[in-house]
């Protein structure tokens, strides 16, 4: 079957540390991947696409990698700030749509 | 750029009404739009997908008649839950990309506000 899956446990960082996290996914063949973010009550906001052709992106303090040899996709955050927490959702494109994952909380700790 | 804004935010029915939610692309022409459905905790499901001008698709499991898509314009869509039923509360979410979908093209999303349903 197929299955996009992301740490539903939230993940608590101290601040100014890298937060990393993590999509993975099966029997989906992505022509790329993208990350958002959604804070309470709010609809999800875009932080960054990644191509099947591309490694690595990155944006300001945030980096993505893609491997689709392990069909994973993890969602770097350096230094840290409380403002980042909110929950983090990956999407992979499917037959022109997105798939979802259910999302990781990210919570950063002053 | 590329705002969407969603109206209303927050809406209180009694059960058997019918309730209106808006979509509309501020600052942008959107080729399609998107209405999800969210519960708590989880991920975003896709109701449908509607293009100006055409029918929406529905997704499998998803009733037609019960959630009513117009797509009149490049920068206005709505949802209309018909006889609303508590099992319909839910937080609803519009998205509107500038590009038809295709595969290996860009096709990010940009996300009204959403609009928190609660049917009594």
């Amino acid at each position: 079957s197929q299955k996009i899956e992301q740490n539903s446990e939230a993940l608590n960082i101290q601040e100014g540390k890298t937060a990393t996290l993590t999509c993975n996914y099966t029997n989906y063949s992505p022509a790329y991947l993208q990350w958002y973010r959604q804070d309470p009550g709010r609809g999800p906001v875009f932080l960054l696409l990644i191509r099947e052709n591309e490694k690595e992106k990155r944006k300001e303090r945030l980096k993505v990698t893609f491997d689709t040899t392990l069909k994973q996709s993890l969602f770097h955050i350096t230094a840290s700030q409380p403002a980042d927490s909110a929950t983090y959702l990956c999407a992979l494109d499917s037959n022109y749509q997105l798939i979802w994952g259910a999302g990781t909380k990210l919570i950063i700790k002053p | 750029g590329a705002v969407v804004s969603q109206h209303p935010s927050r809406v209180i029915c009694k059960s058997g009404t019918s309730v209106k939610i808006e979509c509309r692309s501020l600052d942008f022409q959107a080729t399609t739009m998107f209405w999800y459905r969210q519960f708590p905790k989880k991920s975003l499901m896709l109701m449908a997908t509607s293009n100006e001008g055409s029918k929406a698709t529905y997704e499998q499991g998803v009733e037609k008649d019960k959630f009513l898509i117009n797509h009149a314009s490049l920068t206005l869509s709505t949802l209309t839950v018909t006889s609303a039923h508590p099992e319909d509360s839910s937080f609803y979410i519009c998205s509107a990309s500038l590009t038809l979908l295709n595969r290996g093209h860009y096709n990010e999303q940009f996300f009204g506000p959403g609009t928190r349903l609660t049917v009594l």
